[in-house]
Parts: C-alpha cells; structure tokens; sequence
C-alpha cells in the first residue's frame, strides 16, 4: 500500500524568503504526485501534479515541485513566499484503482505561516 | 474555470439521523470521489464511482454510506445511522479520469452530536 510521509507539521518563513516542503512516498510502481493547497475553511486546491516526463514541474502561484525517485521524494518549492501563502499543504501519492480511476492518499499536511 | 460545488457547506445533525451531502462534479468528468478529513488527521479516501457503478471503495466506506448519481449532474453520499465519529469534513472530487488530477469541493463540515 502506499503512503506519504511529510516530516513538517509546522514551518514558519519570513514573506520574501524561499520555502521547501518535504515530501516521501512510498509506492511500488511509478507514482502520480500531487500537491494540494488548502486556506481555512476552503476545499483542497491543486497546486501541481506529476504524472510522467519532466521531473521538474511547476504549479501555479508560482510553486514548483521535483520528483526524485531515487529519494522517493516530491519537494514544493518557491523562491520568494507572499504573505498569502500562508495555509496548509498536503502531499498526495495517487495509485491506479481500475476503469481509469485512482485512489489518492495524502500526508498530514504541513502548515505554513508567513510572518511580514 | 469550472469547480466542483458541494452543499451544504455545514450540515448538524443527531447521532442516529441519515444525511445526505450534495456534490455537483465538474460537467465533463467522468470520474468522482468522497474523501473525508476528521479534525486533525489526513484526508482519508471513502470511494470512487465510475459508470454509475462504485470502482473502489476503502474500508471505510462500509454498509452505513452509499452514493448515487441520481441525475447526471448530482452526485450524493448518503450516511445513515450518523455516529459521532462521523464528524468531519466530507469532500467531493471529480477527474476526467487516468492522468488528469482531482478537483476538490470546497468540502460539507459534518457535525453530529
């Protein structure tokens, strides 16, 4: 079965400063990746996915992830955080269920404030 | 853009009572999902639903849920006898299906008390 492990449950960054949020998985086959954002009271809002190709992929809002399969690892990351990135961030392994479907499942989250 | 919309967004109701959380998916997706986060912990997978038939479904997701697509623009779960650990945050996703990603709803808050 697959997993996801993220270490952070809480970082705290100065706005301006870069941010790395650590990601693990664990799965047999080659995985789908995903980051999913999610502001208090808000649903879960993706901000990248890998499926294939380019181990370098970037998401909107000006974040970007890299799949290392030698890590098992799928960091975000962003140059220069803004004050509204403050939120919570969720990693997600999808594994393949059948007919097309696939089954998604998430880290913890790590919770991210900004400080001005 | 397009979203998934969900209501209602907070539903309370007594331990006992049957619910029913409203989904609207994406026009054009074929595939869709409920997941549920209780206070504190993951996101936790309950079932996915294709061809008007359930594809895979968690252990979870067991003789008190069951969803239906009752029209072809809702999709429904429906929890009955709610228990107290029932309580959570309950989202609805759909996908175009292999290689495109989940559009999340922005979730039904689940009080029962």
């Amino acid at each position: 079965a697959q997993s996801v492990t993220q270490p952070d449950i809480h970082i705290t960054v100065s706005e301006g400063a870069s941010l790395e949020l650590r990601c693990n998985y664990s799965y047999g086959a080659t995985p789908y990746l995903f980051w999913y954002v999610q502001s208090p009271g808000q649903g879960l809002q993706l901000l990248l996915k890998y499926f294939s190709g380019d181990t370098l992929v970037q998401g909107i809002k000006g974040f970007e992830a890299e799949f290392k399969r030698s890590q098992s690892s799928f960091n975000l990351r962003k140059p220069s955080v803004h004050w509204s990135d403050a939120a919570e961030y969720f990693c997600a392994v999808g594994a393949e269920s059948g007919a097309g479907s696939y089954q998604l499942t998430f880290g913890k989250g790590t919770k991210l404030s900004v400080i001005p | 853009e397009p979203e998934v919309t969900q209501t209602p967004s907070h539903q309370v109701t007594q331990m006992g009572q049957e619910v029913i959380l409203r989904c609207v998916p994406i026009s054009n997706h074929l595939y869709f999902y409920w997941y549920r986060q209780i206070l504190g912990q993951k996101v936790e997978f309950l079932v996915s639903f294709y061809n008007n038939e359930i594809s895979e479904k968690s252990e979870i997701f067991d003789d008190q849920f069951s969803v239906e697509r009752p029209d072809g623009s809702n999709f429904t779960l429906k929890i009955r006898s709610t228990k107290l650990e029932d309580s959570a945050m309950y989202f609805c996703a759909s996908s175009e299906g292999i290689n495109s990603p989940l559009h999340f709803g922005n979730g039904t808050r689940l009080t029962v008390t």
